[in-house]
């Protein structure tokens, strides 16, 4: 089943910043998030596996929250090449194909 | 690390022919591929799971007849469009798991084929 992301869209000025939500009805095992610029494929972020951790990577960062079946990725201090549309994809279990969201586009402005 | 490549990177054909696109993980064996499609502004959405010296497992819509999925090796999963129409035009890509242990619930992305059907 499709993961549901929130919000759809965002636009932000540079150096604010941004939460986007990914929430399943299902078990999750793994929680992929990916960004994707126009016309290129998704490029790898960060996965973050049950046990409710959370992950960093420079300013960006997320959380997995296995009870609640929700991960949040989070955007600080936001620069202009974070634009693009951010997918989750979850997992129900390990090495399963993932299920993708329909994506959150965030547009970062000077 | 964790290279995927595709190719080609874009094709253009006539109705009714048939395109094979390639997906190979450079730099590590992949026991697991998995082909995603994806039109214009929408989301990726799985058409099958391949799996080395196994028949792919296909979701439910998509036709293993028109789609047909090779994993002939640990490096390599095929996917052969045949008979292509216009609705077929789309973004595909490909993404492979390693096999290594410890690493299986990683994915990572090819670079993506776009396919136009004219």
């Amino acid at each position: 089943q499709q993961p549901v992301q929130s919000p759809q869209a965002v636009i932000l000025r540079e150096g604010e910043d941004a939460v986007i939500n990914c929430s399943s009805s299902k078990a999750l095992y793994s929680v992929h998030w990916y960004r994707q610029k126009h016309g290129e494929a998704p490029v790898f972020l960060m996965i973050l596996l049950k046990g409710g951790e959370q992950k960093g990577h420079e300013k960006i960062s997320a959380s997995f929250n296995e009870k609640k079946q929700q991960s949040s990725l989070y955007l600080t201090a936001s620069q202009l090449s974070y634009s693009g549309t951010y997918f989750c994809g979850t997992a129900s279990n390990s090495g399963y194909a993932l299920n993708f969201g329909k994506g959150t586009s965030l547009l970062v402005t000077p | 690390g964790a290279v995927v490549s595709q190719h080609p990177s874009r094709v253009i054909c006539k109705s009714g022919t048939s395109v094979k696109i390639e997906c190979r993980s450079l730099d590590f064996q992949a026991t697991t591929m998995f082909w995603y499609r994806q039109f214009p502004k929408q989301s990726l959405m799985l058409m099958a799971t391949s799996n080395e010296g196994s028949k792919a497992t296909y979701e439910q819509g998509v036709e293993k007849d028109k789609f047909l999925i090779n994993h002939a090796s640990l490096t390599l999963s095929t996917l052969t469009v045949t008979s292509a129409h216009p609705e077929d035009s789309s973004f595909y890509i490909c993404s492979a798991s390693p096999s290594a242990s410890g690493r299986r619930n990683e994915q990572f992305f090819g670079p993506g084929t776009r396919l136009t059907v004219l």
